[in-house]
């Protein structure tokens, strides 16, 4: 399997426009994880998802942010408008259902590393 | 007062030293006790669950108090390529909302 996928790696764009991130979770995870990483506030759950429906999206900082999975193996993030406090490196991850083996692990794709001008 | 909270360190250790990482929770219900480990610059990575009963995985030791909500995790013999922020991850609702700590950094020298 290839791991947690996600797209673009680097992005660079300037405050005001429309930010969309990508994650293909690894096939057969039922969990899927939007996680921010800054230097001030370390790692954050932002949303998870179960079976492709939003469980908890109290991590959410506000209402430019929207994620979504249509399916299985696809999730976006997205953030409109972008604001230069929005820079961070963006992490998604996967897991098992209950039943699986290793069902307590979270595997982590490489991130995206968005900068806000 | 911080969820989950950890030395940020940094600590510098010759290698072959034994090292040791606190970590302590605020909510008496969590359910489920992580280390995970994250290199520079890469994603973060399962280092080994922590069980109630403790539990060794090689040279890494990790221990759960409940009673005090705390975490421990022991580094034995450390090498060069241990070097790297140690996250302790707390679990809620479920084992699925996931609480990470601010990390420990680890350098260790030759």
């Amino acid at each position: 399997d290839a791991g947690v996928i996600q797209s673009p790696r680097h992005e660079v764009t300037e405050m005001g426009q429309e930010v969309t991130l990508r994650c293909k979770p690894i096939s057969g995870h039922d969990y899927l994880f939007w996680y921010r990483q800054t230097m001030m506030r370390g790692l954050e759950l932002l949303i998870y998802f179960n079976n492709n429906v939003p469980i908890d999206d109290s991590g959410m900082p506000e209402d430019r942010f929207s994620a979504k999975m249509p399916n299985a193996s696809f999730s976006t993030l997205k953030i409109q408008p972008s604001e230069p406090r929005d820079s961070a490196v963006y992490f998604c991850a996967s897991r098992e259902g209950t039943s699986g083996r290793s069902y307590n692990e979270q595997f982590f794709g490489p991130g995206t590393r968005l900068t806000v001008l | 007062r911080k969820e989950v909270e950890q030395d940020p360190g940094p600590f510098n250790v010759p290698e072959g030293a034994t090292v040791a990482f606190n970590c302590t929770y605020s909510n008496s219900a969590s359910q489920s006790f992580f280390w995970y480990r994250q290199d520079c610059r890469k994603e973060p990575k399962l280092l080994m669950s922590v069980y109630s009963s403790g539990n060794e995985d090689g040279r890494f030791t990790a221990q759960l108090n409940r009673a005090s909500q705390y975490i421990s995790l022991l580094i034995r013999d450390s090498k060069l390529s241990d070097s790297a922020t140690y996250l302790c991850v707390v679990s809620e609702d479920g084992g699925f909302k996931t609480i990470f700590g601010a990390g420990t950094r680890l350098f260790v020298k030759a």
